[in-house]
């Protein structure tokens, strides 16, 4: 079956460590996003890619990083310049600027240390 | 920037009342989209909006697309248990630019439900 995959499902982290969180698509989609959700709250982005090789900083950037060198692959490096990264990350694909809406993964929730 | 206003924040309600919830946006859309999440997992599409005026029905919930382009409204008939979580809209703009196709959501709505 298609999907979404993110992985892990929980990390903990010592303050000061970069993180790197997975995501992984079989969907065939052009587009990946990152977001961050805290508690009660809604959702953040972070970077989005719309094709492989090229990203762009969504409104909270700061202290991470991406990749996408593989279209399936868009992996987000938590670095120890983000101030307060302990947070629920979720990762989604879409086929592009038509497509129907976006498919998310089940989110990692990070703990930091 | 694409804003979107979602109210209410919450909702406690008793199984079986009816609930309404809505997103206003300072600007046009041309695609609205509402999402259910449940708790530590990410958000799933419900329903899917195109056209303006559009009504459509997903079992017991039902949305619409705002005649002027810049709402949209999500109803729940008859609550149950399980439809506990936090519903979020998400309008898509077909502007040019690097917001191109991207979605802007709304703070979500957090759904309590008592039975």
């Amino acid at each position: 079956d298609g999907g979404i995959t993110q992985s892990p499902k929980y990390l903990f982290r010592k303050e000061g460590q970069n993180v790197t969180l997975s995501c992984e698509q079989n969907l065939n989609h052009d587009a990946m996003y990152w977001y961050r959700q805290d508690p009660g709250q809604g959702l953040r982005l972070i970077y989005y890619s719309q094709i492989v090789n090229d990203f762009q900083k969504g409104d909270i950037a700061e202290g991470y990083s991406v990749s996408r060198e593989k279209k399936e692959s868009f992996p987000l490096t938590v670095t120890s310049a983000q101030k307060n990264p302990t947070a629920f990350y979720l990762c989604a694909s879409s086929t592009g600027p038509e497509g129907h809406g976006y498919t998310f993964g089940s989110g990692t929730r990070l703990t930091v240390v | 920037g694409q804003q979107l206003n979602q109210s209410p924040q919450s909702m406690f309600i008793q199984e079986g009342e009816d609930v309404s919830m809505n997103c206003t946006s300072s600007s046009i859309f041309n695609t609205w989209l509402w999402y259910k999440q449940e708790p530590g997992e990410g958000p799933v599409l419900l329903i899917a909006l195109y056209k303006a005026g559009e009504l459509t029905s997903n079992g017991r919930l039902t949305a619409q697309f705002g005649i002027t382009r810049k709402d949209s409204f999500l109803n729940i008939s008859a609550s149950i248990p399980s439809d506990v979580g936090i519903y979020f809209c998400a309008g898509r703009s077909n502007a040019g630019g690097t917001s191109y196709g991207k979605l802007t959501f709304g703070q979500g709505t957090i759904l309590t439900v008592h039975p």
